[in-house]
């Protein structure tokens, strides 16, 4: 069965701090892969997703990057946050070949910039 | 632009049906699904439509007209732990499209 892994769960993190997201998941191959970040009570924004190692997209311009250096990891990035990046962070995965497009999400990182 | 709207709060009784409404503006469409996700969790796939009618998996059923560019969830015999958020979301250009979340609020 495929499972999906991030850390950490919670962070905290001085404003002008780096960060680095990892996700990870398993059981399945060349899977599509997606950043979203959640603010308190809101919906789910779509920061990046990928189809393939080194294939990123982006959505929404900000301080953030992400990179996919193996075929089931994805990382999230930062050279320096800010006030406005803390948030639930959720990497999800799903089948590239399914049309439904069913979504698997991971625990989910808090990140709270101070 | 492609937008979502659902309600912000639904309030309903434990043993009650609670119907949450979902409608949409997209540029392309292939299917309406839920999710489901309870506070500090992560969000849980529930069902998906792609086509017109009724989708019923237990105690939850989702429906969809493409007509009207409308869906909703209904839960049946309510129980306090369905009290979480709940999702709609557009597949058009194989990306995920999402509502702003119903928050449901079950009394006793």
């Amino acid at each position: 069965s495929q499972t999906i892994h991030q850390w950490p769960a919670t962070l905290v993190q001085p404003v002008g701090s780096p960060l680095s997201l990892e996700c990870t998941v398993e059981g399945t191959s060349n899977p599509n892969l997606y950043w979203y970040r959640q603010a308190a009570g809101r919906g789910l924004q779509l920061l990046f997703y990928s189809v393939g190692i080194g294939q990123i997209s982006s959505e929404v311009p900000q301080n953030l990057s992400a990179s996919r250096p193996q075929d089931r990891q994805f990382i999230l990035s930062s050279k320096k946050l800010l006030l406005s990046d803390s948030g639930f962070y959720l990497c999800a995965w799903s089948m590239a070949s399914a049309s439904t497009d069913t979504q698997y999400f991971g625990p989910g990182t808090r990140l709270t910039v101070l | 632009g492609q937008s979502l709207e659902q309600p912000s709060e639904v309030t309903a009784v434990e043993g009650a049906i609670v119907q949450i409404n979902c409608t949409y503006q997209t540029s392309g469409f292939y299917g309406l699904s839920w999710y489901q996700q309870h506070d500090g969790g992560a969000p849980t796939f529930l069902s998906y439509n792609g086509l017109d009618g009724l989708e019923e998996t237990g105690r939850f059923s989702s429906f969809l007209s493409r007509s009207d560019s409308y869906g909703y969830l209904l839960l049946q015999e309510l129980q306090m732990k369905d009290s979480a958020s709940y999702f709609c979301a557009v597949i058009s250009n194989y990306q995920l499209i999402w509502g702003a979340g119903t928050k449901l609020i079950i009394k006793p």
